[in-house]
């Protein structure tokens, strides 16, 4: 089956510095991808829609100039987290829609294996 | 506004059978998911549901109710390994998901 891939799986930083998180789908090319974060105990939160060749779409109450996402292949989407403070620790997860493979026929996300980032 | 209910936790047996309820009100249906998620892990796909009635698949079958906004998993022959989250999750009208908080399911031997 199709396979996104997310990295790295862990990361810790200091306050302040920025953190690239890269998600890559690795058998199919993915013109939409998702970014959600999930709080511990808590559902995935959708961040913002990411489209290739385009600017994301961002969810309410998520900040653009914090949360960059770029999308410039099919195949990969990068979520870069600019000046990172404490409350930003959490668990970032991307999904990708089959392009070939729409979800009216499998119903299903393909998702990475998420990023822990940890901010100290 | 939309809203997806799911019972936080439950509690069952190795060997049992469970049934883990999700009830949704959402701006437009087109299908209902359920994912089962590991601590720690990201999600994985184990059913997707876009008409009435029982899709079975293995171990575990869903169920869905388009007129009742309900839907269940029903998880057979429980081992170990099915201690997790279950995520129930609605594609609205823009075919946007929208999430359930999950239920916590914990196997006892």
């Amino acid at each position: 089956g199709a396979v996104v891939s997310q990295h790295p799986s862990w990361v810790i930083c200091k306050s302040g510095t920025s953190v690239k998180i890269e998600c890559r789908s690795l058998d199919f090319q993915a013109t939409t991808m998702f970014w959600y974060r999930q709080f511990p105990k808590q559902s995935l939160m959708l961040m913002a829609t990411s489209n290739e060749g385009s600017k994301a779409t961002y969810e309410q109450g998520v900040e653009k100039d914090k949360f960059l996402i770029n999308h410039a292949s099919l195949t990969l989407s990068t979520l870069t987290v600019t000046s990172a403070h404490p409350e930003d620790s959490s668990f970032y997860i991307c999904s990708a829609r089959d392009r070939g493979r729409g979800l009216e026929d499998t119903g299903e996300l393909f998702f990475g294996e998420g990023s822990r980032l940890t901010v100290l | 506004g939309q809203n997806i209910d799911q019972p936080t936790e439950m509690t069952a047996t190795e060997g049992a059978i469970v049934q883990i309820n999700c009830t949704y009100q959402t701006s437009g249906f087109n299908g209902l998911f359920w994912y089962q998620q590991h601590a720690g892990e990201a999600p994985t796909f184990l059913s997707y549901n876009v008409l009435d009635g029982l899709e079975e698949k293995g171990r575990f079958s869903s169920f869905l109710s388009r007129s009742k906004g309900y839907s269940y998993l029903l998880l057979k022959e429980l081992q170990m390994k099915d201690s997790a989250s279950y995520l129930c999750a609605v594609m609205d009208s823009n075919y946007q998901l929208i999430w359930g908080a999950g239920t916590k399911l914990i196997i006892k031997p």
